[in-house]
């Protein structure tokens, strides 16, 4: 356990439906990601923040996403409109800004899109 | 451009060593990480190298050569466990991480 936590950890939802899910970092740090990873990939980057502020986005990221972290603690990545291609695992990692900036992965939410 | 190279899977025997290379282009460079990822879990941290050479860490060490684009992962005294798939992760100019597809060992009696 790194600290991370993901909330839900399995979703199940048809296709056209929004989904939400959060992520509650290691409470010291200040900087969060989001990720996406299928089967046999690497993780691929979505977006991080700073504190509140969301630095970067993949430009790759469909308008169908987004993600706030209001207060500079947990976070929440929404996906509107789902389709059958988002269906994926979603990871979050938290790091301390300091020179080695490690990053801590939460557990994941597994989603199913039907 | 950016690029990763890892073999796709590797197969080892329990006691055995193996080592898993990596070759990568980044557009600058600040540090190389290693994760591991057990199937169907998250990614975790393993070692990481900011200069040349190696950095031991019980079974597992990491070597870099920044002039060559490479670094291995070496895993000693092969466990059932190490069984998982093994990410590395140069960080480039804008500091954030590369990920490549990551090499699948499979480690046998």
């Amino acid at each position: 356990d790194t600290g991370v936590s993901q909330d839900p950890r399995h979703k199940i939802t048809k296709r056209g439906q929004n989904v939400t899910f959060r992520c509650d970092p290691i409470s010291e740090h200040n900087r969060l990601y989001w990720y996406r990873q299928t089967l046999g990939q690497g993780p691929e980057f979505l977006t991080y923040f700073q504190n509140e502020a969301q630095l970067e986005k993949s430009r790759l990221l469909s308008d169908r996403f987004s993600a706030e972290r209001p207060k500079g603690s947990f976070s929440t990545l929404e996906i509107q409109r789902t389709e059958q291609g988002d269906s994926a695992m979603y990871l979050c990692a938290s790091s301390l800004l300091v020179a080695q900036e490690t990053q801590y992965f939460g557990p994941g939410t597994r989603l199913l899109v039907l | 451009g950016q690029n990763i190279d890892q073999p796709t899977e590797m197969t080892a025997t329990e006691g055995a060593i193996v080592q898993i290379n990596c070759t990568y282009q980044t557009s600058g460079f600040n540090g190389l990480f290693w994760y591991q990822q057990h199937a169907g879990e998250a990614p975790t941290f393993l070692s990481y190298n900011v200069l040349d050479g190696l950095e031991e860490k019980g079974r597992f060490s990491s070597f870099l050569s920044r002039s060559k684009g490479y670094s291995y992962l070496l895993l000693k005294e092969l466990q059932m466990k190490d069984s998982a798939s093994y990410l590395c992760a140069p960080r480039g100019s804008n500091y954030q991480l590369i990920w490549g597809a990551g090499t699948k060992l499979i480690i046998k009696p």
